[in-house]
């Protein structure tokens, strides 16, 4: 399966600790995006970027949040302190071009749901 | 920012019934998405649409872009049980702040009685 993969599928957290979420693009993608969404809610963007660098991050939370996506393996969203507002599902998505390129939409992962107790 | 639109919000149909959802814009779009989420899923591409005025069909989906490129519709004919979940447009706009963002609708979820 050469899809995007996402891992861990549930998380659960205390107050206060990190949570670490992984995704692998498609293979042959470069372009990774994260989104969060809560229940009965749209996807609102975080984060987009391209091996070794973060292109956009104007989603993201300024504090508590990071993203990397290294040379060698999968991107990282990474939230420390983590409060019970985090609790949401975290979707992955990879493309073949970047969005200034032509599109062909953008494949997503299974997302990992975090829950914040 | 930009701002994308989704109405109405939730719609039940009976089986056999049709069903549309409209798509707003704020901004002029370079192109527009549309998506489907099943209950626990995750979104899938359903298509894009970058020309304005442009329709695509797919079997008894249809798919509009409007001549503004402001908003855009899906109409399904004769819903079927397979169509429940969530739908949601997602536009990009290739100028100003945000120009890397392709920004989602709130989805219009769709339930279908048998």
């Amino acid at each position: 399966n050469a899809g995007v993969m996402q891992n861990p599928r549930h998380l659960v957290r205390r107050r206060g600790q990190e949570a670490r979420l992984r995704c692998s693009p498609m293979k042959g993608h470069s372009h990774v995006y994260w989104y969060r969404q809560l229940p009965e809610e749209g996807l609102k963007f975080m984060v987009y970027l391209q091996k070794e660098n973060i292109i956009d991050e104007s989603g993201m939370p300024k504090e508590r949040f990071s993203a990397e996506f290294p040379k060698e393996g999968p991107s990282i969203l990474r939230i420390q302190q983590v409060v019970r507002g985090d609790s949401a599902a975290y979707f992955c998505a990879s493309s073949l071009q970047g969005p200034q390129g032509k599109w062909n939409g953008y494949t997503f992962g299974s997302g990992t749901r975090l829950t914040v107790v | 920012g930009q701002q994308v639109m989704q109405i109405p919000q939730y719609q039940h149909v009976q089986e056999g019934e049709d069903f549309t959802t409209y798509c707003n814009s704020s901004t002029t779009l370079s192109n527009i998405q549309w998506y489907k989420q099943r209950p626990g899923g995750h979104p899938v591409f359903l298509i894009q649409l970058v020309k304005s005025g442009e329709v695509k069909k797919q079997k008894r989906l249809t798919f509009q872009f409007g001549e503004a490129k402001k908003n855009s519709s899906l109409h399904i004919t004769a819903t079927q049980t397979t169509d429940v979940g969530t739908y949601f447009c997602a536009g990009y706009s290739d100028s100003g702040a945000g120009s890397y963002q392709l920004t989602f609708g709130k989805g219009t979820k769709l339930s279908v009685i048998p």
